[in-house]
């Protein structure tokens, strides 16, 4: 079946490293849709950015990724981690108004 | 502003009770969602609705009941709760009209089974 999997637990880095968080994907779709999800300590998740088409860079927030369905993955970056980017980072798969979400990677950016 | 909002915001329950989570969006959404997290399992779909009396199986139903009685409310019923049942539930709504629509989540429930 359909299914997102995500690094693993927790990544930990030193505020100014940028950031990768790994998201790769299995759909019989054709034409998948990601989103990343952000969630804070405490807090609801909420929309960080989406895909759009394949090999087409989307950028939100500083963050930024692209979708590459012959790699079937759609990983987030970051150029320079903040203190402020510690959360918990959620990619999901859309299937028709429904979300399949990976088991979440936790990032720390310590100073 | 898109507002959902749920109720209680946490719940001790005993084994074998009855538990009803609450949820009302204000956004004018027909799709909502019932999703619980959990450490190393992510957030999974529990129930969800396109529309007041409708109500869908995710992908763990098992256990959990849904009502939609309108447009705004959406609930999640434990019949008879049990300590695996023990987790933090979040609602969320959708616009039908977008296919790739966002979904906005609650605050979350806290609910513990003893």
């Amino acid at each position: 079946g359909d299914s997102v999997t995500q690094t693993e637990g927790l990544v930990t880095l030193t505020e100014g490293l940028p950031v990768m968080l790994n998201c790769t994907y299995q759909t019989i779709y054709s034409n998948p849709f990601l989103f990343w999800y952000v969630q804070h300590l405490n807090e609801s998740p909420r929309l960080l950015l989406k895909s759009f088409t394949d090999n087409k860079r989307t950028e939100h927030q500083g963050f930024h990724a692209t979708l590459h369905k012959s790699s079937s993955s759609f990983h987030l970056q970051k150029s320079s981690a903040q203190l402020s980017d510690s959360a918990l980072y959620y990619c999901a798969l859309h299937m028709g108004y429904k979300l399949t979400f990976g088991t979440g990677t936790s990032l720390l950016v310590d100073p | 502003e898109a507002a959902v909002t749920q109720s209680p915001r946490n719940k001790v329950a005993v084994t074998g009770g009855k538990v009803t989570l609450s949820c009302n969006q204000t956004n004018n959404h027909n799709n909502m969602y019932w999703y619980r997290q959990d450490t190393g399992h992510g957030l999974r779909l529990i129930h969800y609705s396109y529309g007041a009396g409708s109500t869908e199986k995710g992908d763990i139903p098992d256990g959990y009941k849904a009502s939609r009685p309108s447009q705004e409310n959406f609930s999640l019923i434990l019949e008879l709760a049990t300590p695996s049942q023990t987790s933090v539930y979040f609602c969320a709504s959708g616009d039908y009209r977008e296919v790739y629509a966002e979904q906005f989540f609650g605050p979350g429930t806290r609910l513990t089974v003893l």
